[in-house]
């Protein structure tokens, strides 16, 4: 069974940094690109971040220059690593596992993190 | 940057046909999917490459995408489908993009 669980979440000052985990299972790991995708309270899904099998990394105008999204393949986790954060930046953060080929629909998702940006 | 429209709000009644559009500027070259996200709970991929469904979504769910417009069916719809639920497509130049999510009611 596919099983993706993030952590990390907290609540963290304006220009504060934080580092998301997303532990995978069930899977070989290697072998999928990966996401971020965030949800403000009350508001749609926003992608943020993802990481291609490559290892190439791609950034949402909005978190760009701020987060970074890299993987551990020996520990099969992803992370997302923010800096300078900002209110706006509140959010479930979910990660979620990009299906091949098929621009880049997510077919299994965490259960989020909750980062609150909050003086 | 590239946008997906989709309407705020559908509504139908148990057992009708529910049809949720999703506009974008020559959408139908790009593949587009579907997620249907329940309050509470995370969003769960319901149709992709426009007209799959992964395993364990219900065949009442079908998808089509033509020209600037991707479409989400839900056939004989049960009270069970009343959810968010948002398109998304991947541009070259935006990379991933998600529709504002349109909220099905079933009454």
């Amino acid at each position: 069974e596919v099983q993706l669980l993030e952590s990390g979440g907290d609540l963290v000052q304006p220009g504060g940094s934080l580092r998301l985990s997303c532990a995978a299972s069930g899977f070989t790991f290697s072998a999928y690109a990966m996401s971020w995708v965030r949800q403000a309270p009350g508001k749609g899904l926003e992608w943020v971040s993802s990481f291609d099998r490559g290892g190439g990394t791609f950034y949402s105008d909005s978190v760009k220059g701020r987060f970074t999204i890299s993987a551990d393949t020996s520990k099969t986790t992803l992370f997302l690593q923010m800096n300078s954060l900002r209110a706006e930046d509140t959010a479930i953060y979910y990660c979620a596992r990009v299906v091949p080929s098929s621009g880049w629909s997510l077919d299994a998702w965490g259960q989020g993190t909750l980062v609150t940006v909050s003086s | 940057s590239y946008d997906l429209t989709q309407p705020p709000s559908v509504s139908v009644s148990p057992g009708q046909t529910a049809t949720i559009t999703c506009s974008g500027d020559q959408l139908g070259g790009k593949y587009a999917c579907w997620y249907q996200q329940k309050a509470g709970q995370s969003p769960v991929l319901v149709v992709y490459q426009d007209v799959k469904r992964p395993s364990g979504i219900p065949e009442r769910f079908s998808g089509s995408n033509s020209g600037n417009t991707a479409t989400l069916t839900i056939s004989g719809t049960q009270t069970v489908d009343e959810a968010d639920y948002y398109c998304q497509a991947w541009d070259s130049v935006t990379d991933v993009v998600f529709g504002g999510g349109t909220k099905l009611t079933v009454l």
